[in-house]
């Protein structure tokens, strides 16, 4: 059965520290895979997706993601994390032979002055 | 472009009332997707369409009703509402398949069922 995990449920950083935040999945098709960023009382954003191609990719707000097959992982970074990144995180998996994404249970991120 | 509107933002439903969720979309996605989310759990599709008139369930569509009468409006219906569906509920569209393409979601609908 298709399934995303986010083993971590909240992290806690200090401002200006780096930041990487964990996401396993497992898909028996060729993954299409999300991280999408809800800011508080606000809907999901999307900050980054990896459909082929080169393993790294940028997103928005300085965030980016490697794709690493072996491991079934598409972990989130960010060399230096702002107060203004305190959020939920959500990582979320497709496939081209589907219509629906399977979301993780999110990460809550907090930012420390 | 406003993209995905939601209304109410909040609401208080007392058990077995029935309330609609509206979900209107400006950018002429054909997907649609309603999906509620509770602590800890993410997210949870509810139902979803691929077009007007074409409804399908998700994840978990017990309790919920759909209709899809034009490419912009997915309202969600609540018959007999139960403190099991105190959450709040996102509506997302995407131009194609959801499973490939980007969702954009709507602000929200914080329901509370007492």
């Amino acid at each position: 059965a298709q399934s995303v995990t986010q083993p971590d449920i909240h992290i806690t950083v200090s401002e200006g520290a780096s930041l990487e935040l964990r996401c396993n999945y497992s898909y028996g098709a060729t993954p299409y895979l999300f991280w999408y960023v809800q800011s508080p009382g606000q809907g999901l954003q999307l900050l980054l997706k990896y459909f082929s191609g080169d393993t790294l990719v940028q997103g928005i707000k300085g965030f980016e993601a490697e794709f690493k097959r072996s491991q079934s992982s598409f972990n989130l970074r960010k060399p230096s994390v702002h107060w203004s990144d305190a959020a939920e995180y959500f990582c979320a998996v497709g496939a081209n032979n589907t219509d629906k994404l399977i979301f993780g249970t999110g990460t809550r991120l907090q930012v420390f002055p | 472009n406003a993209g995905v509107t939601q209304t109410p933002k909040f609401r208080i439903l007392k058990i077995g009332q029935s309330m609609t969720l509206q979900c209107t979309q400006d950018m002429n996605h054909n997907y649609m997707y309603w999906y509620r989310q509770d602590p800890g759990m993410g997210l949870k599709l509810i139902y979803y369409s691929v077009g007007a008139g074409i409804t399908d369930k998700g994840e978990v569509p017990n309790g919920y009703n759909v209709s899809r009468s034009t490419t912009e409006d997915f309202p969600l219906r609540l018959e007999l509402a139960a403190p099991s569906q105190t959450s709040v509920y996102f509506c997302a569209s995407s131009h194609a398949g959801g499973g490939i393409y980007e969702q954009y979601f709507g602000p929200g609908t914080r329901l509370t069922v007492t």
